[in-house]
């Protein structure tokens, strides 16, 4: 799976948008990204993926490049709950390891009144 | 309610000593999957399950075994756990390999 980059920690006033980058330059054709979060060492929780368009549900929004080499999820009007650990993930459709799930470090959002 | 529940949710246990940390979800998915987490590790898949009686390692298998005889539910055993087991432990499922995984609360294990 292709290797993501992520800025380690980020701050958002409450009720302001929170703006998450991801870089995956090396992302392939059949991958998609997928965003989860966690909040202090609970389960991690699906937030929303794509793979080229872009996507949105009633947690967020996610814009992928039209190259693919590098997406943003947006919180709209981030809350002081959605202070959390985010993890953007290349995830391929096929080949031996498709299942799995590889977190790297994530980024640090943590919103303030 | 659909989830994903892992029993205990709190352990602490002496080296040598076997365990099972259960996992169950009510979701009828057919994939199912155990993760560990350490500081600066992010999560390590430990072990899989396509479907019924059908399992495979991750990327850290050492040390533990699992079963899936039921759809449904998918334990993790130690059977000799090391201080080095400790961890927390995420089980995730999804209705298909290729689906979202969602993930149980965690199991917090210390061996001593």
């Amino acid at each position: 799976d292709a290797k993501t980059t992520q800025p380690p920690s980020m701050d958002c006033a409450e009720g302001r948008a929170a703006n998450l980058p991801c870089n995956h330059s090396t992302i392939s054709g059949n991958e998609y990204v997928y965003w989860y979060r966690q909040i202090h060492s609970q389960g991690p929780q699906y937030i929303i993926h794509g793979l080229k368009n872009n996507e949105t549900n009633e947690m967020a929004s996610l814009i992928i490049t039209e190259d693919r080499k590098s997406s943003t999820l947006i919180l709209p009007h981030a809350t002081l709950r959605d202070t959390a650990v985010y993890y953007c993930i290349v995830r391929s459709t096929g080949g031996t390891s498709y299942g799995k799930l590889t977190f790297g470090q994530g980024t640090i959002l943590t919103v303030h009144p | 309610e659909a989830q994903v529940t892992q029993n205990p949710r709190y352990l602490i246990t002496v080296t040598g000593k076997k365990l099972t940390v259960t996992c169950s979800q009510n979701m009828n998915h057919e994939y199912m999957s155990w993760y560990r987490q350490d500081p600066g590790l992010g999560l390590r898949q430990i072990y899989y399950s396509m479907n019924v009686e059908v399992t495979d390692k991750g990327d850290v298998p050492e040390g533990y075994k699992v079963s899936r005889k039921e759809k449904r539910n998918f334990p993790l055993i130690l059977e000799s756990p090391s201080p080095n087991q400790t961890s927390l432990y995420f089980c995730a499922s999804s209705l298909q390999v290729t689906d979202t995984q969602y993930f149980g609360p965690g199991t917090r294990l210390t061996v001593l």
